[in-house]
């Protein structure tokens, strides 16, 4: 019954390369996010998705796309691994886009990138 | 854009010490306040939040934390900590005019000794 779930929890991979990462959410909210936490544990937005719609994008390489089949799934898919890339992932979801709905976080992704 | 302050990069504390992370934020307009936590190899859970309302806010595992709008600080404190409140203890900001993204500080790792 978890709330937030992404798929893997590990991904190591060599420079270059092209990975997704999943996540899905049962809880019926209609917002989801990524995060990423570099190595000094600093958290920042990278996305989020309302509806489907993209509403935030920061300034995260173009090589990071987010894609979303349904309001229930938010991937991040990235292209041309870089070594910088390395960090962990976290996805969230709340209701709607205001700012009184608290995030609920996945377990995360730990990407090393060789 | 938002920063979020918190100045206690690592603190060690012997159990039943009592507890208090500083957290300072940069907006200026109305904001909704966070405090998240992370276990070891585990992902952010909620701990408290602040919408309105009474400024000393009560969460969860004995957890609590004031707004004070002044000094644009929210604080977080237990009176009497434990072995297993060892974590990694996040303080975050959005604005609820804007969309609900959140602006994390850089996150206080919290060691306690039994």
């Amino acid at each position: 019954d978890t709330a937030v779930s992404q798929t893997p929890k590990y991904l190591v991979t060599q420079m270059g390369n092209d990975k997704s990462i999943k996540c899905e959410q049962n809880l019926g909210h209609d917002t989801m996010y990524w995060y990423k936490q570099d190595s000094k544990k600093f958290l920042k937005i990278m996305f989020s998705y309302n509806n489907k719609e993209l509403i935030i994008n920061e300034t995260v390489p173009n090589r990071f796309s987010p894609k979303s089949p349904d309001k229930a799934h938010l991937n991040l898919h990235i292209n041309s691994l870089e070594l910088g890339d390395s960090a962990v992932y976290f996805c969230a979801s709340s209701h709607a886009l205001a700012g009184y709905n608290e995030q609920f976080f996945g377990p995360g992704t730990r990407l090393t990138v060789l | 854009a938002q920063s979020v302050s918190q100045h206690n990069h690592h603190v060690i504390l012997s159990e039943a010490a009592s507890l208090e992370l500083g957290c300072n934020y940069s907006y200026g307009g109305t904001v909704n306040l966070f405090w998240y936590v992370q276990y070891p190899g585990q992902h952010l859970q909620l701990l408290l939040k602040y919408f309105s309302g009474d400024p000393l806010v009560k969460g969860i595992k004995g957890f609590e934390a004031e707004f004070i709008k002044s000094k644009f600080s929210f604080n977080l404190r237990k009176p009497s900590v434990q072995w297993s409140d060892t974590a990694e203890y996040f303080c975050a900001v959005n604005q609820i005019s804007g969309a609900n993204n959140l602006f994390f500080g850089t996150g206080t790792r919290l060691t306690v000794i039994p």
